[in-house]
């Protein structure tokens, strides 16, 4: 156990939907990162909030949006859902900013299946 | 450009030592080793990393060749929960790039009873 959790477990939605992702770091943890595992693209990092703030912007898409809350946690929004967007999202958490010494522990994942 | 080259696959007899190669030729003097494992559809697990010295902890050791273009895993007595796709990832030390990890296809170890 990692410490990260990610709620829910599993989401089924339909094209064209809306749907939210929440991910609650380790405790003391004050980055929090999101990745997507889909089959053809493998894990992909998505984007990184440090404190309330975007630190960092990977892949992802403008349909895509996240944000981190005062208490640190943080969620990821996914709207006008596609099927390509069927994936395991996951979320990871690390103590610092993301400097190359401070490790990112991940999440169990949110997997995704748009219909 | 892929920064790390590792087999798509290696098996290893259980209870013996698991040597997982990582081929980052291209490296840098300031970039990081990172090894992380997946064993199937969970979450990515740290497992070690460093910069040039070999480093050892609870769940495996990394060697890392004095040229730094390579770097072994080691799982000293693979067990059958040691079954996952595991990745090296090279990671810059500060600046761009240095706040994502980038996976590549990694290698599924098979460990057989």
């Amino acid at each position: 156990d990692s410490g990260v959790t990610q709620t829910p477990k599993h989401l089924i939605t339909a094209t064209g939907q809306r749907v939210t992702l929440r991910c609650s770091p380790r405790s003391g943890d004050l980055s929090v990162y999101w990745y997507q595992q889909s089959l053809d693209q493998g894990l992909q990092f998505l984007i990184q909030y440090y404190n309330g703030e975007e630190r960092a912007k990977g892949n992802i898409l403008e349909r895509f949006s996240a944000q981190q809350f005062p208490d640190l946690h943080s969620e990821l929004n996914l709207s006008s859902l596609e099927l390509g967007d069927s994936a395991l999202y996951f979320c990871a958490s690390s103590v610092l900013a993301g400097i190359s010494t401070d490790t990112q522990y991940f999440g169990p994942g949110t997997r995704l299946t748009v219909l | 450009d892929a920064k790390t080259t590792q087999p798509p696959s290696m098996d290893c007899a259980e209870g013996r030592a698991a040597n997982l190669p990582c081929n980052h030729s291209t490296i840098s003097g300031n970039e990081y080793v990172y090894w992380y494992r997946q064993i199937h559809s969970q979450g990515p697990q740290y497992i070690i990393h460093g910069l040039k010295n070999n480093e050892t902890n609870e769940m495996a050791s990394l060697i890392i060749t004095e040229d730094r273009k390579s770097s072994t895993l080691i799982l000293p007595h693979a067990t059958l929960r040691d079954t996952a796709v595991y990745y090296c990832i090279v990671r810059p030390r500060g600046g761009a790039g240095s706040y994502q990890l980038t996976f590549g296809k990694g290698t599924k170890l098979s460990v057989i009873p």
